[in-house]
């Protein structure tokens, strides 16, 4: 069974601060897909990034970065000196040769406070 | 903005009802997918159609139905409408359907159900 957890529901941090997503996902595939999402308050789903589980390298994208590890089953989302519109629900997203559908984690929402 | 454009953007209407809610994708893009996000179930899988036919099947209730068009767009059909089918759904697109691609989501339809 496919299933992705998300354990931090919500998540307070202080402009400036860094924060680190967690993202742990379990399946038995051994070729399988990656996603973190943004929906800010608006409502839509922004794609942030997409991993293969063939490549654990670490990404970073300015104040973003992502850490992927196969030995943990995680891909934990890191925003560096954290901005007011980096208030949002973040999801974290599973995709594997089992079905094509994606297997969503629960969000964890993120509130930046000035 | 994702390029994939849904309609309404927010209905309101009574239990027992019937609606209709409509989806383009991106151009280029021959898959379709939607989704519903409430509170208590999160982000839900409903169903995948690729270039007019169905291809894989989530958690859709058999008073919903979908279908896809020629022209590709795509519509979702929610009948006998019920407290509980109040939620935000989405509608995502991917170029050929397959689980290693990426789904850009719509800004989705908000319906309240009252």
């Amino acid at each position: 069974a496919q299933k992705v957890t998300q354990a931090q529901t919500e998540i307070s941090v202080v402009e400036k601060e860094d924060v680190t997503l967690d993202c742990v996902y379990e399946t038995r595939d051994t070729t399988y897909y990656l996603f973190w999402y943004k929906q800010p308050p608006s409502g839509e789903l922004v794609f942030l990034i997409r991993r293969n589980s063939f490549d654990e390298q670490n990404e970073i994208s300015g104040r973003y970065s992502w850490n992927f590890q196969k030995s943990t089953s995680s891909f934990n989302f890191t925003i560096t000196a954290s901005q007011v519109v980096d208030s949002a629900v973040y999801f974290c997203a599973l995709s594997t040769n089992t079905g094509n559908q994606f297997y969503f984690g629960t969000g964890t929402s993120l509130t930046v406070i000035p | 903005d994702s390029g994939v454009t849904q309609t309404p953007k927010h209905l309101i209407t009574a239990t027992g009802q019937r609606v209709t809610l409509r989806c383009s994708p991106r151009s280029g893009d021959l898959s379709v997918y939607w989704y519903q996000q409430s509170l208590d179930q999160g982000l839900q899988f409903l169903i995948q159609y690729y270039n007019g036919e169905e291809r894989a099947k989530g958690n859709i209730l058999e008073r919903f139905s979908a279908q896809q068009f020629p022209d590709l767009h795509s519509e979702l059909n929610l009948s006998s409408l019920e407290l509980g089918d109040s939620a935000l759904y989405f509608c995502a697109s991917s170029p050929d359907g397959h689980q290693q691609e990426t789904q850009y989501f719509g800004p989705g339809t908000r319906l309240l159900v009252l």
